[in-house]
Parts: C-alpha cells; structure tokens; sequence
C-alpha cells in the first residue's frame, strides 16, 4: 500500500518568517503534486512536479521533487496571513493511464500577523 | 467559468435512506473522482472515471457506487447510508497535462451527517 507522510502535521509562524513543510513516501511517484486547501473549500492546485530533481517557483513558493522521485519538499519565503491553509501533497502512480491518487494527511499552516 | 459544481452542499441523513451527492464539471474533462476527507485521515479517493462507462474503485469503495453515463455528470449514490459516512465528500475532474500529469479541479465539498 502507498503511502504519503508529511510533515510537520501543524505549524504556527509568525509573519515575515520562512518555512519548510516536507512529504515522505517509500514509494516512487510518477507526478506529485502540492494543494492548498482553506476550511470550507475544496483543495486548489499548486503545482505538479514530474521530473526527479525538478524546482518549480511560484511567487514566494519553491517546491522541489526528490532525485528519486519518492518526496518532495513546499518552501515558502516571508510567509504571509493569505498563506495560512491545509496543504496536501499528492502523489500519482499512473502515467500512461489514469491511476489512483494518493493524498498525504496534510500540514496545516497558520501565519499570525 | 470552467468549475466543478456539487450537490447539495450539506446534508443531514438518517441510517439507510438512499441519497445521491451530484457532481458536474465545464471543463470536458475526461477524468473524474470521488473523495473523502476525515480527521487525521486526509483525503481518500472512493471511486473514479477515466471516460463514460468506465469507473474503478479507490481506496474506500465499500458503502458507494457511482455512474459515469455522461461526461460531465459523475453521481455518487450511497444505497443504504451508515453513521461511518459521515464525513466531508469532494468530487474532482482531471485532464492529462502534455507533461504526462493528471491535475485535479475540486468542487466545492458536500458535508454529509448520517444519524
């Protein structure tokens, strides 16, 4: 059975300060992607790596894939009260067809102005 | 606006009464899924389409059934709904990326209480 980790499980930083959020798994992806959930909503899509080693950067987000493609890392730079949400990695086995999708538990991130 | 709509939105339920939680999508999506999302146990995938008519179980099947019989549509039906579905429902619709990735539209949630 695969499974996702991600740690922390919670995390509560004060605005201005840097972060780290990690997904761990003993099994090899094909994709991974990062949402962004907020309470009420359904998660939103933040990135999708595919390649081992890729870094994709989105405005103050740097996400990275493992080399060997079984984790994969969410930094966020001066982080902000808007970046306060449940983030969820996701990992995708499937590339030629679609296959199940595993979620990882989630970090819940909350940045105190 | 290319969206994922569900309904209802929320739900109060009594053991053993059918219910069907409806899921439409905009987008000509190919793909389609159902979750759900529990405490301390993240979202779980319970069943999903990869075309019309063609549907495979998840992780969390037992308890479900869905129907794919147009693209847009993707219904999850509960035949005789249990205390222990009672959680937070999403339906998601993907589309094959040309970097060979499935990325996944959610809706907006269906929270679902079965006394």
């Amino acid at each position: 059975t695969q499974l996702l980790e991600q740690s922390p499980q919670f995390l509560s930083i004060q605005e201005g300060e840097n972060l780290t959020v990690y997904c761990n798994s003993s099994s090899v992806f094909s994709s991974l992607q990062w949402y962004r959930q907020e309470p009420g909503e359904g998660p939103v899509l933040l990135v999708t790596v595919v390649t081992g080693g890729e870094v994709k950067k989105l405005k103050r987000l740097t996400f990275q894939f493992g080399d060997a493609r079984k984790d994969s890392s969410l930094h966020i730079t001066a982080a902000q009260p808007g970046d306060t949400g449940l983030y969820l990695c996701a990992g995708a086995s499937g590339r030629t067809s679609y296959d199940k999708v595993i979620f990882g538990p989630g970090t819940s991130l909350s940045v105190i102005p | 606006e290319a969206q994922v709509t569900q309904n209802p939105r929320y739900l109060i339920t009594v053991t053993g009464k059918k219910l069907t939680v409806t899921c439409s999508q905009n987008m000509n999506h190919e793909y389609m899924s159902w979750y759900r999302q529990d405490p301390g146990l993240g979202l779980r995938q319970i069943y999903y389409s990869m075309n019309v008519e063609v549907t495979d179980k998840g992780d969390v099947p037992e308890g479900y059934k869905v129907s794919r019989k147009e693209k847009r549509n993707f219904p999850l039906i509960l035949e005789s709904p249990s205390p222990n579905q009672t959680s937070l429902y999403f339906c998601a619709s993907s589309f094959l990326t040309s970097g060979g990735a499935y990325e996944q539209y959610f809706g907006p949630g269906t929270r679902l209480t079965v006394t």
